[in-house]
């Protein structure tokens, strides 16, 4: 069974752009969640997905967007971005709750100039 | 509310030493706990969880922890380090029906030859 894939796996963007993120679950996974992490703050929960409504939300501004589709693909957009979003932003993809596990994948490494 | 303390942000042992990294809990619902590994530059892998099922929750990589609920532990054994073990490593709870995981600040593994 493939992993959890999430592109692209590197990004360098200007503050003030906005950037969007991809992730696709393991097939027959329901829940997607996405988390920052940076040396500063640590692992980070942005939001969780589960079959299309955002079931949970972490202390992040409006900034931070999200979505799912019909498929269980999830994106997350950033917009106005600031020196601070630069991090590593990993997906994470589940069945259901937390009984079951929760799949990582490699992250996407976003860099804000 | 949720949180984990993991003690040690950086802790080194010989090749063939016990490891010992410590988890410390704190939930106000019946908890899931896990503990995950991060090479560089890579996703979180998986390591175990404890769902209730048992206290004493066995691993990939040779790796087990044991809930202890009167100490609010959940400390990550390993009997012999290898070289390969060398990683950071994270304690997570959640609890009730999202996927949403609160992590520790992360314990960096180093092994001597």
């Amino acid at each position: 069974k493939a992993g959890v894939t999430q592109t692209p796996r590197y990004l360098i963007k200007t503050r003030g752009q906005q950037v969007t993120l991809s992730c696709s679950p393991i097939s027959g996974h329901r829940s997607v969640s996405w988390y920052q992490q940076t040396p500063g703050q640590g692992l980070q929960f942005l939001f969780e997905y589960f079959s299309e409504t955002q079931r949970n939300k972490g202390n992040f501004p409006g900034r931070f967007s999200g979505r799912q589709f019909s498929n269980s693909r999830s994106e997350m957009n950033v917009s106005t971005l600031e020196l601070g979003d630069s991090a590593l932003y990993l997906c994470a993809s589940s069945y259901r709750d937390p009984s079951y596990e929760q799949y990582f994948g490699p992250g996407t490494r976003l860099t804000v100039t | 509310a949720q949180s984990v303390t993991q003690l040690g942000s950086h802790v080194s042992v010989s090749e063939g030493a016990l490891v010992l990294l410590r988890c410390n809990y704190s939930s106000s619902v019946p908890p899931y706990l896990f503990w995950y590994v991060q090479y560089p530059n890579q996703g979180l892998q998986l390591l175990l969880k404890y769902t209730s099922a048992a206290t004493l929750v066995k691993g990939i990589n040779g790796f087990e922890a044991e809930f202890k609920k009167s100490e609010t532990s959940f400390h990550l054994t390993k009997p012999s380090a290898h070289m390969s073990d060398a990683a950071e490593y994270f304690c997570a709870v959640t609890g009730g029906a999202t996927n949403k995981l609160i992590f520790g600040t992360g314990t960096l593994l180093a092994v001597q030859p």
